[in-house]
């Protein structure tokens, strides 16, 4: 099966810096890559994903980089604002037909005002 | 779409009781996803289901654990006999594409067992 790893646990930057949370996983099958993000007290929801078939995908401040090589990805995020603070998560698919995804631990950002 | 509806949004209850936690996946949608939160062990599959199916239940921890689908628009997660290392968050979760497409979580089940 799929093994997704996700680090940093946590991080917090300065707000207006940007932040960065890598992500690895273990399937070269694997062909589509979400981020989650998750407020407290709140559920997952999507912000961004990326499919095999690019290297990068950019939505306002958010972007998702992915290296197929070296299977791993990233979630970048510039100017970081307060509503930023959450925790994220990223996922890649497990390979075979019963396709669901893996989540990786999660990184807890703060972002300071 | 109301989106993915869950109930009860909090329950507590007894060590020993039986939990019946319940699902509304967004219309259309074939595929669902019970997941378990927690601090410990993070956000953790616990059963799929495609077509109304269970397609991987290997996350299910333990006997005391089943899930049914019944029909495409209900599904439910039973916990007999509940026990305090089942208090979590539960969120069941909706998707066209399975594990190739975004997943719409409901606001979850928050368990506290006593």
């Amino acid at each position: 099966g799929e093994n997704v790893e996700q680090h940093p646990s946590t991080l917090s930057v300065q707000e207006g810096d940007s932040a960065v949370i890598k992500c690895t996983y273990s399937d070269s099958a694997s062909n589509y890559f979400p981020w989650y993000k998750q407020e407290l007290g709140k559920r997952p929801q999507l912000i961004i994903d990326i499919r095999s078939n690019v290297g990068e995908k950019k939505d306002q401040r958010i972007a998702v980089t992915l290296n197929k090589t070296a299977k791993h990805f990233s979630l970048h995020i510039t100017e970081t604002q307060p509503e930023d603070s959450a925790v994220y998560f990223c996922a890649a698919p497990t390979s075979g037909s019963a396709r669901q995804l893996t989540f990786g631990s999660g990184t807890q950002l703060t972002v300071l005002p | 779409d109301a989106g993915v509806i869950q109930s009860p949004r909090h329950e507590v209850t007894e060590m020993g009781q039986e939990v019946t936690l319940r699902c509304k996946p967004i219309s259309g949608h074939n595929s669902l996803f019970w997941y378990r939160q927690t601090m410990m062990r993070g956000l953790e599959l616990l059963i799929y289901f495609n077509n109304n199916v269970p397609i991987d239940d290997s996350g299910m921890p333990e006997d005391r654990f089943s899930a049914k689908m019944p029909n495409a628009s209900f599904s439910t997660l039973k916990i007999q006999p509940s026990e305090p290392r089942d208090s979590a968050v539960y969120f069941c979760a909706s998707s066209w594409l399975a594990g190739d497409g975004e997943q719409f979580f409901g606001p979850g089940t928050r368990l506290t067992v006593l």
